[in-house]
């Protein structure tokens, strides 16, 4: 597709299941990012790949969250033993290495 | 935190009005870019801004990048119903990473 894809649009889960996020970013883009945004709420980092490798992991807030990269293209965010201050919608963005940023629509998580 | 800060947090104008916004980060950038989100949606690139530019325009979008008090803003002129959204500012650092912080965002409503 023309832009970056990210899958469920919405997922609800209950609190202790694992969820699988994914991102399909632009065709080519060199670099992924995952970042979590809160309702009304900024952009809060959690880790980006050049490749399928990670430079950066240092937002990832828990150990229960893990990501990775094949290919060189889609990517997907897991969160294991989801909690409920989990909830929150989570943004893909993609882009050639130092060029700006094209995000996705999110997915939207709901921990019950 | 590492995130950069916006104000006003919200703002609310009448249409054909101008729009201010700023942006202050912590730490040495290569460049600085905006973005805007509309409800629901992702972010959307609108003006980069590198580090030894003071001015930049693009339609009726005009930035200012002040480097020493690691500040800029965003003026949008004469402002339009359609303009109402969320803004961000995002910073790349100088390090030779390609981690973007944005900030907390300044939500713009134009009122018709």
């Amino acid at each position: 597709g023309a832009g970056v894809s990210q899958s469920p649009s919405n997922k609800v889960t209950e609190k202790g299941k694992d969820v699988e996020l994914r991102c399909d970013p632009i065709s080519g883009h060199t670099a992924l990012y995952w970042y979590r945004q809160s309702l009304g709420q900024g952009l809060e980092f959690l880790i980006y790949f050049q490749g399928n490798s990670a430079p950066d992991k240092s937002g990832l807030p828990s150990d229960r969250f893990s990501a990775e990269r094949t290919g060189g293209s889609v990517s997907t965010l897991t969160i294991q033993r989801t909690q409920q201050e989990d909830s929150a919608v989570y943004l893909c963005a993609s882009s050639f290495t130092g060029s700006p940023l094209h995000f996705g629509n999110g997915t939207r998580l709901t921990v019950t | 935190s590492q995130q950069g800060e916006e104000d006003p947090q919200a703002l609310s104008i009448q249409e054909g009005e101008n729009a201010t916004m700023n942006c202050s980060y912590k730490t040495s950038i290569n460049n600085l870019q905006w973005y805007r989100q509309n409800s629901g949606r992702g972010l959307v690139h609108l003006i980069l801004i590198r580090s030894n530019e003071r001015e930049k325009h693009s339609g009726r979008l005009r930035v200012t990048l002040d480097t020493s008090k690691k500040s800029s803003s965003l003026l949008i002129t004469a402002s339009r119903a359609a303009d109402t959204a969320s803004y961000f500012c995002a910073t790349v650092g100088a390090s030779g990473t390609y981690k973007y912080i944005f900030g907390t965002g300044t939500r713009l409503k134009v009122l018709a």
